[in-house]
């Protein structure tokens, strides 16, 4: 079946650690998103990637990054900088880019949380 | 900037009845607004998109509605069944900018 995982279901980061999420498609979609959510509250675009080799930044970037080696694959690294990683992670793919009429996949998400 | 609001925060229902889920956007220049279900611990299921040029779509017992100038959709669900039971966010698509999710509206529908 064509779809996103997300691995690992849950991760727990110790102080001063970077951790890196897995996202990985096999739906063929060009663009690929992560968001964040906090309860109570909406998703909020972390990076996105329209194509291999570029991504661009979303609201809330700071103390995170990505890379996109791989059609495929749009792993995000949670690092030491971000002082409050503690969310619920999501990553979505799409055919094309944002100005599209095609609806975003979801995967079924990481939960980090501090130890 | 452009803001998402839903009301309610949360319902709470008989099973059978029909309801209205609301989405209000400060921005009406949107390319297109998706209706989504997200279970409790899970990742999200597109319901619906509406284009900016239309005014409803269906799917079921699903009808979405989208009023651009007003900035409002909402979200009908007739014969509400437990199964229904979830949370729904709606989206709007900025003109390629980004998406920009409501906080979602709680659904308890009860057997």
């Amino acid at each position: 079946d064509g779809g996103i995982t997300q691995s690992p279901k849950y991760l727990f980061r110790k102080e001063g650690q970077n951790v890196t999420l897995s996202c990985e498609q096999n739906l063929n979609h060009d663009a690929m998103y992560w968001y964040r959510q906090d309860p109570g509250q909406g998703l909020r675009l972390i990076y996105y990637s329209q194509i291999v080799n570029d991504f661009q930044k979303g609201d809330i970037a700071e103390g995170y990054s990505v890379s996109r080696e791989k059609k495929e694959s749009f792993p995000l690294t949670v690092t030491s900088a971000q002082k409050n990683p503690t969310a619920f992670y999501l990553c979505a793919s799409s055919p094309r880019d944002l100005v599209s009429n095609q609806p975003q996949h979801f995967g079924d998400g990481t939960r980090l949380s501090i130890l | 900037k452009q803001e998402v609001t839903q009301i309610p925060a949360a319902l709470s229902v008989p099973e059978g009845e029909n309801l209205v889920l609301n989405c209000s956007f400060t921005d009406s220049a949107i390319y297109n607004l998706q209706w989504f279900r997200q279970d409790p611990g899970k990742g999200l299921t597109s319901l619906l998109l509406i284009q900016s040029s239309q005014r409803e779509q269906t799917s079921g017992r699903l009808n979405a509605s989208l009023d651009k100038s007003s900035g409002r959709s909402t979200l009908y669900i007739a014969a509400s069944q437990p199964g229904d039971s979830a949370t729904y966010l709606c989206a709007v698509n900025n003109y390629g900018q980004n998406f920009v999710f409501g906080p979602g509206t709680r659904l308890s529908v009860l057997p």
